[in-house]
Parts: structure tokens; C-alpha cells; sequence
């Protein structure tokens, strides 16, 4: 059974600073890996959709890579800012079913 | 392009009463899929629809939970009767041909 830990739960970091959110993910035999964030009240705004055949994603000040081997995903936010403040969610879908297997998210905070 | 349409966005019932959830998904998404979050939680996966079909429900729990989705479009989700414990974001997400899924922004439920 495919499980998604995300850590840590919780994160502040000052506004203008570069940061990384980390997904693992136990069985490496993914078909993609997706980056979610999470407004308070508010559904999922998909981020990044990395392909099992790929290493990275990049949009805008956002980069996801991913190790498949490690079963690992980083986010990376450059030039942090109070808006990006929200849940970050981490999902995978395996081989052969195409749900989501979501972890619970880090809680981001930008400090202006 | 409209996103997916979710209503209502709230609903305050007593146990036992029934409730139901519409979803509208992206135009052209074949696949449509329910989620249930917990709060603090990452969204787990109730059933899923390829067109009409529902391909994956085994995570429903099919004594008090139906859904539908008639032609292959809009879904209706049901509880009847619900219990204090159902109380939750229930999210639809939709999906392509590449399989990076959308979400609406949930029906909040809360059960008295």
C-alpha cells in the first residue's frame, strides 16, 4: 500500500527567502507525482505534474523535482512571498489505478 | 475554461437526515473522481468514474453512500442517512488524458 509522508507539518520562513518542501513516498513504482496547495476553506489548486520519466517540473518561482529511485520529491520556492502562504499537498498515483495517494500536507507560513 | 463546479458549498444537517453533493466536471474530462478530507488530513478517494462507469468504488462505503453519474458528466453524490462522523469536505476532481487532476473548491458538511 502506497504511503505519502510529508515533513515538516508546519513551516515559517521570512518573507524573500528560498525554501523546500519534501514528499517521500514508499513504493518507487509511481506513474506521477502531483504538487497541490490548499487555501484555508478552499479546494486544490494543482501546482506541478511531474511524469514518472521525469526529473523535474518548473513553473514560475516554483520547481518540483523527483527521485523515483529514493521515492522522493522536493518543492522548491525561490524569492518567497505572504501569498504563497497555504497547505502544500503531495499526491502520487501508482501503476495500474489512477487515484490519488495524497500525504498531509506542510503548513506554510511567509512572515512578512 | 471553467474549472469544476461543486454545489453547494456548505450544508449543516441533523443525523440521519440525507444530503446530496453535485459535481460538474471540466469539459472533455472523461474521468471524474470523489474525495473525502478530514480536517488536517490529505484527501482520500471515495469512487471513481471513467464516463459513466464507476471503476474503482471500493473505498465507498456502500451502505449509506450511492453516487451516479449520469452521460458521463455531472455526478451526484448521496449519504442517507448520515452520521456525525461523515462530517467533512467532500472534493470532486476531474481528469484528461494525461491524468493531472483537477479539484472544485468541496462542499463542507457538517452533521448535528
Amino acid at each position: 500500500k502506497q504511503e505519502v509522508t510529508q515533513i515538516p507539518a508546519a513551516l515559517s520562513v521570512p518573507e524573500g527567502e528560498n525554501l523546500v518542501l519534501n514528499c517521500s513516498f514508499t513504493d518507487s513504482a509511481i506513474y506521477n507525482l502531483q504538487w497541490f496547495r490548499q487555501d484555508p476553506g478552499k479546494g486544490l489548486t494543482s501546482l506541478l505534474l511531474i511524469q514518472s520519466s521525469q526529473r523535474e517540473q518548473t513553473s514560475g518561482r516554483l520547481n518540483a523535482s523527483l527521485d523515483k529511485s529514493s521515492g522522493r520529491s522536493t518543492l522548491y520556492i525561490a524569492a518567497s512571498q505572504p501569498g504563497d502562504s497555504a497547505t502544500y499537498l503531495c499526491a502520487v498515483t501508482n501503476f495500474g489505478n489512477e487515484k490519488l495517494t495524497f500525504g498531509t500536507g506542510t503548513r506554510l507560513t511567509i512572515i512578512p | 475554461e471553467a474549472g469544476v463546479v461543486q454545489s453547494p458549498r456548505y450544508k449543516i444537517i441533523e443525523k440521519k437526515q440525507p444530503v446530496a453533493f453535485w459535481c460538474n466536471p471540466i469539459s472533455g474530462h472523461n474521468t471524474l473522481y470523489w474525495y473525502l478530507q478530514n480536517l488536517g488530513q490529505g484527501p482520500e478517494l471515495l469512487i471513481r468514474y471513467e464516463n459513466e462507469e464507476a471503476v474503482d468504488d471500493s473505498q465507498l462505503p456502500k451502505d449509506r453512500f450511492s453516487a451516479e453519474r449520469l452521460k458521463g458528466v455531472d455526478s451526484t453524490l448521496k449519504i442517507q442517512p448520515a452520521e456525525l462522523g461523515d462530517s467533512a469536505v467532500y472534493l470532486c476532481a476531474s481528469s484528461g488524458r494525461v491524468n493531472e487532476q483537477f479539484f472544485g473548491p468541496g462542499t463542507r458538511l457538517t452533521v448535528l
